[in-house]
């Protein structure tokens, strides 16, 4: 069966970077696109990056543009998201999600993790 | 890419119907079929409800249903079930490989 299983969080300094993972098993990891959305303490979801199924096309939300970035690393089956100059606003949950259907993302999230707190406080 | 709106709250006794709005603009909701709707219970990763404006992944009831027209896509949940407490959230595509998610709506069954 599909698993995701995201790791990387922590708590971590105002200006630091972090790196999170997301380990995938159960499918051809490299016929899906895969996505990161964040949850905010109190507030809703957040969609994050979006990746394409070969790697060639890494898409990010207007918010975070500049600071994050998405990664894969097919060989291992893994799905990265490099945080930069993490702020208190960047304190949240963050999930890895699989795309619905292989190839082109459609956006239908029909595979998470268990999700990853990330902290940020000094 | 603004958050869709969604209403903050909906509630319904069980038995009842309650539709949930997500309103967006010509640049997303109104303007593809990748019109998504998620349930959402505290501490547990998000399952996918509606895919396609109105299509059910298998294994969710057919209680629930999804329409569109023009900017706005609706969820629907019939026959509501002490276990739709939750929150729901509807997604789209934004144009230019970006989605987006709306503000969610908590559904209360009373």
């Amino acid at each position: 069966q599909v698993q995701l299983v995201e790791s990387g969080g922590g708590e971590v300094q105002p200006g630091r970077s972090l790196r999170l993972s997301c380990e995938a098993s159960g499918f051809d990891f490299t016929s899906f696109a895969m996505h990161w959305v964040r949850q905010a303490p109190g507030k809703g979801l957040e969609w994050l990056s979006v990746i394409s199924f070969d790697g060639d096309k890494q898409y990010h939300a207007d918010s975070v543009n500049g600071r994050f970035s998405v990664s894969r690393e097919d060989s291992k089956k893994t799905l990265y998201l490099q945080i930069n100059g993490l702020t208190a606003d960047d304190t949240a949950v963050y999930w890895c999600a699989r795309d619905r259907s292989s190839g082109d993302s459609s956006g239908f999230l029909a595979h998470w993790g268990q999700g990853t707190l990330v902290t940020v406080s000094s | 890419q603004s958050a869709l709106t969604q209403p903050p709250s909906a509630s319904g006794s069980p038995g009842q119907s309650v539709t949930i709005s997500c309103t967006g603009s010509s640049s997303d909701v109104g303007g593809y079929r990748y019109v998504s709707w998620y349930q959402h219970h505290p501490g547990k990763a998000p399952k996918l409800m509606i895919f396609e404006v109105s299509q059910r992944p298998s294994g969710v009831p057919d209680r629930f249903s999804g329409s569109k027209s023009a900017n706005t896509a609706s969820l629907t949940v019939s026959g509501l079930q002490a276990e739709d407490e939750a929150d729901y959230y509807c997604s789209s595509y934004a144009g230019d490989g970006k989605f987006v998610f709306g503000t969610g709506t908590k559904v209360t069954v009373l």
